[in-house]
């Protein structure tokens, strides 16, 4: 597609329930990174993709926290067993992969999923 | 210490005025610098980015960085009402693989 796409664009849930939040790279993109952004904060890293290799896991708060990516497409954010805290947008954004070309250390970025836990 | 610090603002300016936007980090490894601009419900667009030192200048948008003292900066003349967002710094080192971002801070500019 002609950019990043997030889906649901607005998730509300209940404390304790499992959610699955989506993102689709642009095509060719082959970084995938997942960011958190809470009410008022800046963006918090929390995974990164190369193709569907996780070499930068350090941003998961906990374990309830996993993803996963399907070769050089589709992620998937997984929560489980939501708390409140975890109320905050979640971004995603895509590239192609660090080094490659004139300047690929931008990203583009999704509109976000926007998570509430009541 | 955060790794960038970003003043959240907000910053309340009236139309034409010229605003300047700033930043520090910590890590000297860090070589690439960018401004992103994220406009309500939405994620961030990347507006500009610059390589070590020096100026980068983009239509009424300047972006400067001084790695001596660590500070970043954006500057944004005859300002427009359409300029109202929250502006993001962000740098990374010469891998790449994890962008840092300051908090954001959130520009209003009055007509």
């Amino acid at each position: 597609g002609a950019g990043v796409s997030q889906s649901p664009s607005n998730k509300v849930t209940e404390k304790g329930k499992d959610v699955e939040l989506r993102c689709d790279p642009i095509s060719g993109h082959t970084a995938l990174y997942w960011y958190r952004q809470r009410l008022g904060q800046g963006l918090e890293f929390l995974i990164y993709f190369q193709g569907n290799s996780a070499p930068d896991k350090s941003g998961l708060p906990s374990d309830r926290f996993s993803a996963e990516r399907t070769g050089e497409s589709v992620s998937t954010l997984t929560i489980q067993r939501t708390q409140q805290e975890d109320s905050a947008v979640y971004l995603c954004a895509s590239s192609l992969p660090p080094g490659q070309g004139v300047f690929n250390y931008g990203y583009t970025f999704g509109s976000g999923t926007r998570l509430t836990v009541v | 210490q955060k790794e960038v610090e970003q003043d959240p603002g907000p910053l309340s300016v009236p139309e034409g005025a010229i605003v300047s936007l700033n930043c520090t980090y910590s890590n000297s490894a860090f070589q690439y610098f960018m401004w992103y601009r994220q406009y309500s419900r939405k994620g961030p667009e990347l507006l500009m980015y610059t390589y070590s030192s020096g100026n980068k200048e983009d239509g009424r948008f300047t972006a400067q960085v001084d790695k001596s003292s660590k500070y970043i900066s954006l500057f944004i003349r005859d300002s427009q009402p359409s300029d109202s967002a929250t502006y993001l710094c962000a740098t990374t080192d010469t891998g790449g693989f994890k962008t840092i971002f300051g908090a954001g801070t959130r520009l209003f500019v009055k007509a």
